[in-house]
């Protein structure tokens, strides 16, 4: 089973780029999020949505956007790249299960020079 | 505010059991939740508590004491393989996001011979 799956694993961008990082889950959850992990601060929540054609905005919204067409894909775009938004990306999805654990995508790594 | 406080680095000796703990002040409360990261890797799901008292599996448990804002997961028979991150964190679901994560920044654990 492919579970989440992300794309690319990792790409350098060019300041002022645009880029759209790709999630796509094969596990019909109705939850998706987009988190970024930098070093000593853990993951935070850039947007979130609980269900398809709806999305809220996370703790870091600012400087990326998201929308959810349908239930399996959710893509994060950076409109206008700059350096602070060197990261690691991960898309998760959650079936609606109280107890439901997030399901992660392995990363992408981005790097904005 | 958010406030999710883990160790940052903590060591253990193979066969050993070790102690992880998390205390948190969130706005709301709706679950809290054990993730181990492996480095380069995904997050992956570990426990779950919502309720006080401890739940087992296996050789991890973790414990919940809401009234103390405090979690721990505890390892047992440590093997090599453990040497990870482990991530705490809450659900809160007072600003209508039911399903947000909210993460500590996580706790490095080394295992040695």
């Amino acid at each position: 089973t492919a579970g989440i799956t992300q794309a690319p694993t990792s790409q350098i961008l060019a300041a002022g780029r645009s880029m759209t990082l790709r999630c796509t889950q094969d596990m019909r959850h109705n939850a998706m999020y987009w988190y970024r992990q930098d070093l000593g601060l853990g993951l935070r929540l850039i947007h979130y949505s609980n269900t398809a054609g709806t999305t809220g905005k996370g703790e870091v919204p600012d400087g990326y956007s998201v929308s959810r067409a349908n239930t399996d894909d959710f893509p994060l775009t950076l409109a206008s790249a700059v350096p602070s938004q060197t990261s690691v990306y991960f898309c998760a999805s959650r079936a609606y299960d109280r107890g439901a654990g997030y399901t992660f995508g392995s990363g992408t790594r981005l790097t904005v020079v | 505010g958010q406030n999710i406080d883990q160790p940052t680095e903590m060591t253990a000796t193979e066969g050993a059991i070790v102690q992880i703990n998390c205390t948190y002040q969130t706005s709301g409360f709706n679950g809290l939740f054990w993730y181990q990261q492996h480095a380069g890797e995904a997050p992956t799901f570990l426990s779950y508590n919502v309720l006080d008292g401890l739940e087992e599996k296996g050789r991890f448990s973790s414990f919940l004491s809401r009234s103390k804002g405090y979690s721990y997961l505890l390892l047992k028979e440590l093997q090599m393989k453990d040497s990870a991150s482990y991530l705490c964190a809450v659900r809160d679901d007072v600003s209508g996001g039911y399903n947000k994560l909210i993460f500590g920044a996580g706790t490095r654990l080394a295992v040695h011979p």
